[in-house]
């Protein structure tokens, strides 16, 4: 079974700073593509970036980007000169046949 | 940009009582799908619809759900006999194809509320 594991439930950062989120998942399949979601107060469910898990370089998309470690399962999201629009819930998932979601990670910038 | 919508964004039932939930998906769009997310949870995958049929549905996914494509537009989830804890932020999804290299998008919700 398919499974994605955020550990970190809250973090925060200043304005304009760096802030790493982490994710893990466990796939039995070889085949498989990892996002994140980004989740606003507005509950709107936003895609931030995504990796094929065939390919080695990295994801970036402007001021997110990703560490995608394949051999340790592990697909942290980077986030970088930090906005206060940058305020919500950061959702993980990995899809094989089907979309599993992390927990959450609840980012706060502040100012 | 063309977008997912979903209707109704909040519908209130009393226990019992069935419900359905509208999603008019991306019109190019081939894979449809529904997520639930209980308040203060995370996302959960409930089924995938792909050529008028059921292609990957969760263990959530039971025998009080169904999902249907009645015409060219609407996806609908329907659920028979609602629960207390059927009370979520359910999401309609849709994508070009169903592979991970297509984004799915997502609608805006309906918020079910079960009293």
């Amino acid at each position: 079974a398919q499974t994605v594991t955020q550990s970190q439930p809250e973090m925060s950062v200043q304005e304009a700073e760096t802030v790493t989120l982490s994710c893990t998942y466990d796939t039995s399949e070889s085949n498989y593509y990892l996002f994140w979601y980004k989740q606003p107060p507005s509950r709107q469910m936003i895609l931030v970036i995504r990796q094929e898990a065939y390919k080695q370089q990295n994801a970036t998309e402007n001021r997110f980007s990703v560490n995608f470690q394949k051999a340790a399962k592990s697909f942290s999201l980077k986030i970088s000169d930090s906005q206060l629009g940058d305020t919500a819930m950061y959702f993980c998932a990995s899809q094989d046949n089907d979309m599993r979601f992390g927990a959450g990670t609840r980012l706060t910038v502040k100012p | 940009e063309p977008e997912v919508t979903q209707t109704p964004s909040h519908q209130v039932t009393q226990m019992g009582q069935e419900v359905i939930l509208r999603c008019v998906p991306i019109s190019n769009h081939l894979y449809f799908y529904w997520y639930r997310q209980i308040l203060g949870q995370k996302v959960e995958f409930l089924v995938s619809f792909y050529n008028n049929e059921i292609s990957e549905k969760s263990e959530i996914f039971d025998d009080q759900f169904s999902v249907e494509r009645p015409d060219g537009s609407n996806f609908t989830l329907k659920i028979r006999s609602t629960k207390l804890e059927d009370s979520a932020m359910y999401f309609c999804a849709s994508s070009e194809s169903g592979y991970g290299s297509y984004e799915q998008y997502f609608g805006p919700g309906t918020r079910l509320t079960v009293t």
